[in-house]
């Protein structure tokens, strides 16, 4: 079964510093890994999206995302963090062989920017 | 823009009651969920729709039903509310039968089951 762990429930960074969020997956197959985001009083949405063409992944905002087989990770970064970036992250995988859009989410991760 | 709008974005009921949570999608979308959002627990999918009266259980579908009985609503029922089911409901639509396409959400519905 597939599954995803973040690691980490609150990140807190300065202002300007290198954003890093952590998510491992677990699949029997190559996934498709998704990251979105929620900002608060809102739904969520789409950063970025992996599904096997290049290992790094280019989002919104300034995010990106490498795919990494051997360590099965897909952390999301920031090189430099803005005050708008704080909000909820949520990392998702889905099994190709599943079959429609069904989307297994991880926890999510709260990042706070600080002055 | 594709819209998904949830009916309610505060919803107080009693225990023992039939609750009714609506969601209607304007961009004609095939695909439809109903996610339950908790602290610490992340999203967990309820149920979701592929097409306009089919039906599909997700991880979690004990307690509830759900209905589609045209392709842009999708309704949520709780048969009997319980207190265990207070949370943040979310509804998402997406586009075809391919897990590629993004999810579009609502901004979703804090119910509160005294």
């Amino acid at each position: 079964a597939q599954s995803v762990t973040q690691l980490g429930s609150h990140v807190s960074v300065s202002e300007g510093a290198l954003v890093l969020l952590r998510c491992n997956y677990s699949s029997s197959v190559p996934p498709y890994l998704f990251w979105y985001v929620q900002y608060p009083n809102q739904g969520l949405q789409l950063l970025l999206k992996y599904t096997s063409a290049a290992t790094l992944v280019k989002g919104i905002n300034g995010f990106e995302a490498e795919f990494k087989k051997s360590e099965t990770s897909f952390h999301l970064t920031k090189p430099s963090a803005h005050m708008s970036d704080a909000a909820e992250y949520f990392c998702a995988v889905s099994d190709p062989l599943g079959g429609y859009n069904k989307l297994i989410f991880g926890a999510g991760t709260r990042l706070a920017v600080h002055p | 823009d594709v819209k998904v709008t949830q009916s309610s974005r505060y919803l107080v009921k009693r225990t023992g009651e039939k609750v009714f949570l609506e969601c209607v999608q304007d961009m004609d979308h095939e695909n439809m969920f109903w996610y339950r959002q908790d602290p610490g627990l992340g999203l967990r999918l309820i149920y979701f729709s592929y097409d306009v009266k089919m039906k599909e259980k997700g991880d979690i579908p004990e307690g509830y039903s759900v209905s589609r009985e045209k392709k842009e609503r999708f309704s949520l029922i709780l048969e009997s509310a319980s207190t265990n089911q207070t949370s943040m409901y979310l509804c998402a639509s997406s586009y075809g039968h391919r897990v590629l396409e993004k999810l579009f959400f609502g901004s979703g519905t804090q119910l509160s089951v005294l």
